[in-house]
């Protein structure tokens, strides 16, 4: 149980174009999602929380009109990075909780995809 | 900067020791701690969690335990395996941070058969 799944794995375009990045929670459902990014060698960073029915929470730094986080349903995130750059090129992670009620903080993380804008 | 560091950025075993990965933390607040493997190119894989009021919890060959007192967490792995060879994070969790987990920097761990 417990699974997220990300699409693409992979993707690659074009400088000044967008991209949509899907996060899935298949078995449980997740009013709370996380978007993180990793650089090579690196660790996670946490991008922004996103909530079901509401607007994301971005960390400090972090380009909300840029990155925009759509938290459709209780089993769908996306992420859409617009206007890419080379500098945006990235591991990205996502990851979700399933809450039942209590206090489950368990985060369960998507396979990641890699973003590569030439 | 960050709260949660490593000790040793990378660790070299031999196939069939037992593995340590040591893990600092500087927030006190923090309640709820996570430990991950993550394989090249994949994302992190939940290995074991432990909350804060446990000092030791045990899973399938790992074992995690947490020193409040020095702020100190690792990770035993028993008889370690080739397939063990991963980047492992620890992430501690705040009480009251909206379920936010900040990850500390790594280890690689590299097993010899």
């Amino acid at each position: 149980g417990a699974v997220v799944s990300q699409h693409p794995s992979r993707v690659i375009c074009k400088s000044g174009t967008s991209v949509k990045i899907e996060c899935r929670s298949l078995d449980f459902q997740a009013t709370t999602m996380f978007w993180y990014r990793q650089f090579p060698k690196k660790s996670l960073m946490l991008m922004a929380t996103s909530n079901e029915g509401s607007k994301a929470t971005y960390e400090q730094g972090v380009e909300k009109d840029k990155f925009l986080i759509n938290h459709a349903s209780l089993t769908l995130s996306t992420l859409t990075v617009t206007s890419a750059h080379p500098e945006d090129s990235s591991f990205y992670i996502c990851s979700a909780s399933p809450r039942t009620g209590g206090v489950t903080d368990t985060q369960y993380f998507g396979p990641g995809t890699r973003l590569t804008v030439l | 900067g960050e709260s949660v560091g490593l000790h040793l950025p990378t660790l070299s075993v031999q196939e069939g020791d037992n593995s340590i990965i040591n893990c600092a933390y500087s927030n006190s607040a923090s309640d709820y701690f996570i430990w991950y493997k993550q394989e090249s190119g994949k994302g992190p894989q939940f290995i074991i969690d432990i909350r804060s009021n446990m000092d030791k919890r045990q899973g399938q060959r790992v074992t995690v335990l947490l020193n409040k007192t020095v702020k100190h967490l690792s990770l035993q792995i028993a008889a370690t395996q080739p397939g063990d060879s991963a980047v492992y994070f620890c992430a501690e969790n705040m009480k009251g941070s909206n379920y936010k987990l900040t990850f500390g920097k790594g280890t690689l761990l590299t097993v010899n058969p």
